[in-house]
């Protein structure tokens, strides 16, 4: 199926740093969720964005729906051990009822 | 309250089989889905539920056969699965399913043998 390009792949980062990664999509979108899945568990919500350069944070988590309403950023701040993880973004199309399209997932560890 | 649960969290089962995944939300949420997951990808979409009636399917395999008996119950019902099934199989539902948020389960880890 259809996915969302997702960058980076994968990060290792020093505790305390902060994290940026995004999705770019060749569609516009009306919708843009950010999802955090540990190893053998489901996705859990994030943030989720529904306007055009709207700037959402969650704790230390910001993320943003690019003006262009093709791309999204996920933003950490002085990051734990704890944010060890896989982060997913995930769109809905303006034409697309119903189905959020996911992006491929940027895995992130943390060293302590 | 955004939780979703699901049922069973681990399922062996073997290619003759018949068994079924459970996923209840009580959000109040109209629609629900099921997605697939293989490991270090994004979830699939499989199937769309909306208000009780099936509103997407993905091309899935008629060995697997989603229920939604009432509001709160999606089920997904599994016969003659070949061991490439095996994933993550992960409910999710949403209030409406047009620019809402996704709230997903915690999954079921199906092995097929």
């Amino acid at each position: 199926g259809q996915q969302l390009n997702q960058s980076p792949q994968s990060m290792f980062i020093q505790e305390g740093e902060d994290v940026s990664m995004n999705c770019t999509s060749s569609s516009i979108f009306n919708t843009w969720l950010w999802y955090k899945q540990d190893p053998g568990e489901g996705p859990v919500l994030l943030i989720a964005l529904y306007k055009a350069g709207e700037l959402t944070s969650n704790g230390r988590l910001t993320a943003q729906f690019g003006i262009t309403r093709k791309d999204s950023f996920l933003n950490i701040s002085a990051s734990i051990p704890s944010d060890v993880g896989i982060y997913f973004c995930a769109g809905q199309s303006i034409s697309g009822t119903y189905k959020y399209i996911f992006g491929t997932g940027t895995r992130l560890k943390v060293l302590a | 309250d955004t939780e979703v649960t699901q049922t069973p969290k681990h399922l062996v089962m073997g290619m003759t089989n018949k068994k079924s995944l459970k996923c209840e939300q009580h959000m109040g949420h109209r629609a629900m889905y099921w997605y697939k997951q293989k490991a270090k990808k994004p979830p699939e979409l499989m199937f769309v539920y909306s208000y009780e009636k099936l509103s997407i399917n993905e091309s899935v395999p008629s060995r697997f056969s989603p229920e939604c008996p009432n509001s709160s119950l999606l089920n997904l019902h599994l016969h003659a699965l070949q061991p490439e099934d095996s994933a993550l199989y992960l409910c999710a539902s949403s209030r409406t399913g047009t620019t809402e948020t996704q709230y997903f389960g915690p999954g079921t880890r199906l092995l097929v043998l």
